[in-house]
């Protein structure tokens, strides 16, 4: 059974610090890695995918992918009270599915 | 472009009824659709997997006689939760997938399901 971990928090950052987010997964032929955003009573909304091995970046966000350790992780650059919400971690499936952690529940306050 | 609806966003029913829920990919063709179902505060938990034309697979733990799954047409699936209790009160998201993504999907909205 692939398992995705993420710590819970709530992780608290100061309006324009860095928010970083961090997942471990346990299936190592994993080949495909996501990170979702999720507000309140919300469906979640793509992020960034990652596939290789390094960083990712796309404007304020960096994906990091390693995969010797199994971990991927997230930076938010300059955090907003906007982007105070649950960040879930998700891997690719054998069918194409997503396994997704539980979700790291960040605030960032003014 | 890819935007999935669902409907209805919200539903109460009362135990032991019946309840469909709709999953439509508004501008592409989804071959494939996933359903997934969140508890509060829990994760996306995958239940199914349909394939246009064919029957879901669905996860371990799932009763399939229960959540009845019909993708018949590339732009419909429907949920259906028969003889509804308590305890499958949720969040019911799908997601769909065009042929040629292999794991980009595109979120549905939800539906709030609250059995009564």
């Amino acid at each position: 059974q692939k398992e995705v971990e993420q710590n819970s928090g709530p992780l608290s950052v100061p309006e324009g610090a860095i928010a970083s987010l961090n997942c471990t997964y346990s299936d190592r032929g994993s080949q495909s890695f996501f990170w979702y955003r999720q507000y309140s009573g919300k469906s979640p909304e793509l992020i960034m995918f990652i596939y290789s091995n390094g960083d990712k970046e796309d404007g304020r966000f960096t994906a990091q992918l390693n995969k010797a350790s199994q971990y991927v992780s997230l930076l938010i650059r300059d955090s907003q009270p906007s982007d105070s919400a649950t960040y879930l971690c998700a891997v690719g499936g054998s069918q194409g599915n997503l396994i997704f952690g539980k979700g790291t529940k960040l605030s960032v306050k003014p | 472009g890819a935007v999935v609806s669902q409907h209805p966003s919200r539903v109460i029913c009362k135990s032991g009824t019946s309840v469909k829920i709709e999953c439509r990919s508004l501008d592409f063709q989804a071959t494939t659709m996933f359903w997934y179902r969140q508890f509060p505060k829990q994760s996306l938990m995958l239940m199914a997997t349909s394939n246009e034309g064919s029957k879901a697979t669905y996860e371990q733990g799932v009763e399939k006689d229960k959540f009845l799954i019909n993708h018949a047409s590339l732009t419909l699936s429907t949920l259906t939760v028969t003889s509804a209790h308590p305890e499958d009160s949720s969040f019911y998201i799908c997601s769909a997938r065009s042929s040629g993504q292999i794991y980009e999907q595109y979120f549905g909205p939800g539906t709030r399901l609250t059995v009564t």
